[in-house]
């Protein structure tokens, strides 16, 4: 079955340091992966995704097939990182399944 | 700019009672998805509609959970018998199509039931 794994329900760094939420996914196809992104009030939105291998906000992530993880990074924190972040695979062309979220705080 | 909009945005109500949830997808949206979020986990899909058709229901307890979209725009959700487990978050979101085209989130209805 598909799955996607957050392994930090909790995440804590000081503002300017680095970031890395983990996420893992089980699917033996070629996967589709993405970044959701909701900060406190707002609506839950697209971070990114693995085919635009952009940057967005600072943060990007890295499709690793060997290692069935897409980890989003960000090399210097800032405050407004600070939200509930979920990793999505999306298996063939069927829905999305999403991870648990992982909540990042940055501390000032 | 254009969002997703949901109605009522807190609902509550007593076990074994019905209720709906309406969902007004981004004008043009073909897709229209309806997830549930329980407390501490991330979204999951109940029903997914093409136009006005079902293409996903799969995850959908259709013993007590309905949904339609008759005209293919807005779309209603409905509960009956409403259990103490349903309680949780329901999002409605809108794509442009299946497939790749992103998904846009409604801000989400919170249920709690008594």
């Amino acid at each position: 079955a598909q799955r996607v794994t957050q392994p930090e329900k909790l995440l804590s760094v000081f503002k300017g340091a680095p970031v890395e939420l983990k996420c893992n996914y089980s699917y033996s196809g070629s996967p589709e992966l993405f970044w959701y992104v909701q900060y406190s009030r707002q609506r839950l939105q697209l971070l990114l995704r693995h085919i635009s291998r952009e940057s967005i906000k600072g943060f990007t992530a890295d499709l690793n097939k060997g290692e069935t993880s897409f980890h989003l990074k960000k090399p210097f924190a800032q405050e407004e990182d600070s939200a509930m972040y979920y990793c999505a695979l999306r298996p063939g062309a069927q829905k999305l399944v999403f991870g648990q979220g992982t909540r990042l705080t940055i501390n000032p | 700019e254009a969002e997703v909009a949901q109605s009522p945005r807190y609902k509550i109500t007593e076990k074994s009672q019905a209720v709906a949830f309406w969902c007004d997808p981004i004008s043009g949206h073909a897709t229209l998805y309806w997830y549930r979020q329980i407390l501490g986990q991330g979204p999951e899909l109940l029903v997914q509609f093409q136009d006005e058709s079902v293409v996903d229901d799969s995850q959908l307890p259709k013993d007590r959970f309905s949904a339609e979209r008759l005209k293919g725009v807005d779309s209603t959700l409905k509960i009956q018998p409403a259990e103490l487990g349903d309680s949780a978050m329901y999002l409605c979101a809108s794509s442009w199509g299946t497939g790749a085209y992103e998904q846009y989130f409604g801000p989400g209805t919170r249920l709690t039931v008594t």
